[in-house]
Parts: C-alpha cells; structure tokens; sequence
C-alpha cells in the first residue's frame, strides 16, 4: 500500500514569507502527526490531528498552525518565517487508537528559509 | 535537564556483534515506548512498540523497559552493514505526544 507522502519534498522561502506543506496519510489512517526536526533540537512534536480535530499541541510559537480535512490529508502551514525555521518537517500518520502505536513517517519536507 | 536522554554517540561495531542501545527518561506518565531507524535523508521507521514494562524481540531485536529505572534498551543481534543508520527513541503517555531521544548513529562496519 501507498506510504505517507509529503510535499514538496524541499522548499527554500524568504524571512517574512508563509508556507504550506502538505500530508497525505496512509489509507485508512485518521491521525496525522506532524514533527520538526533539527541537528540542535532533535524531532519535536508540533500537533497532531484526528478526525479533523486537533487532539495536542507542542511548544511551538502561534506562527505554526495546522488542519485535518475530511480526507484526513493534513496541511501545517508556517507564517512570518524566520531563519530558525529551517528544518526537516515530519508527518506521521496511524489509525490514531493507540499512542505511538503503527506511526508510519513520511520523508519529510526539508525546509530552508534564506 | 531533556525530557528524554540518549547519549548520540557515534558509535561503531563490527559486523556480527551485538549492538547495545539506551535512554533514560524523567516523566513517569510515560507508558508507550518506541524505537525508530532512520536512514539519511528518510523518515523515522518504527523498529520496536511496547506498551509498559517488559521485554520484546522480534528477530534480531530486542527491545526492554524498566520503569521503575525509568530505562528502556535496545539491542540488535548480528549486526549487519544495513543496521548503520541513526537509531531513536520514543515514548508517550496517553497524549499522542511523542518525545524522543536525541538519536545514536550506529556503523557497522563489515
């Protein structure tokens, strides 16, 4: 079966700029996490969406929002980008059920902001 | 002090050996514990899902949580060239919130 897609795969944006990635989950998966990670910070947790409602939230500034559709396909969308931003982007995506239980990762959207 | 601690090495066996792998952790609502590979310029890939205390393996894994030590452990048996990638670890209580370790990168060196 198809995997977790991700788009774009890569993206460099200007200071100031917005951007939007995107996730396509597994078929069948209602839960959609989403994951920045940096050589300095490691992976952190960004939010997580299931069923189209958003179940937690990480320690991330407002700039950083996200949504679920009804296809469960999820969008994180950047605002005001700063050069702290850069950074591979993660979504995983499961049945939702259980934490941390069948998450299956995308290969991220590598992210450089100039 | 991180939530999760792993020492990210790097650190380097050869082919065949036993390869050992370890966090620490300091929240005790933490009760789903996960170990994930990944390869440069992939996504995470879960290797190992336990739930609480105890041991599991499947395969050439083994994977061990203590948590009265707050300690959970990873190892690989005959180690090939194909295991060297960075190797991390996951936990979560009921939040669907993962943190993770800050990642080992393991050679094996053949």
């Amino acid at each position: 079966k198809a995997g977790v897609t991700q788009t774009p795969r890569y993206l460099i944006k200007t200071r100031g700029q917005q951007v939007t990635l995107s996730c396509s989950p597994i078929s069948g998966h209602r839960s959609v996490s989403w994951y920045q990670q940096t050589p300095g910070q490691g992976l952190q947790f960004l939010f997580e969406y299931f069923s189209e409602t958003q179940r937690n939230k990480g320690n991330f500034p407002g700039r950083f929002s996200g949504r679920q559709f009804s296809n469960s396909r999820s969008e994180m969308n950047v605002s005001t980008l700063e050069l702290g931003d850069s950074a591979l982007y993660l979504c995983a995506s499961s049945q939702g059920l259980t934490p941390g239980n069948g998450y299956t990762f995308g290969s991220g959207t590598r992210l450089t902001v100039v | 002090q991180k939530e999760v601690e792993q020492d990210p090495g790097p650190l380097s066996v050869p082919e065949g050996a036993i390869v050992s792998l370890n966090c620490t952790y300091s929240n005790s609502a933490f009760q789903y514990f996960m170990w994930y590979r990944q390869y440069s310029r992939k996504g995470p890939e879960l290797l190992m899902y336990t739930y609480s205390s105890g041991n599991k393996e499947d395969g050439r894994f083994t994977a061990q949580v203590d948590k009265s030590s707050k300690y959970i452990s990873l190892f690989i048996r005959d180690s090939q060239p194909s295991d060297s990638a960075t190797y991390l670890c996951a936990m979560s209580s009921n939040d669907y919130k993962l943190s993770f370790g800050a990642g080992t990168t393991v050679t094996v060196r053949a």
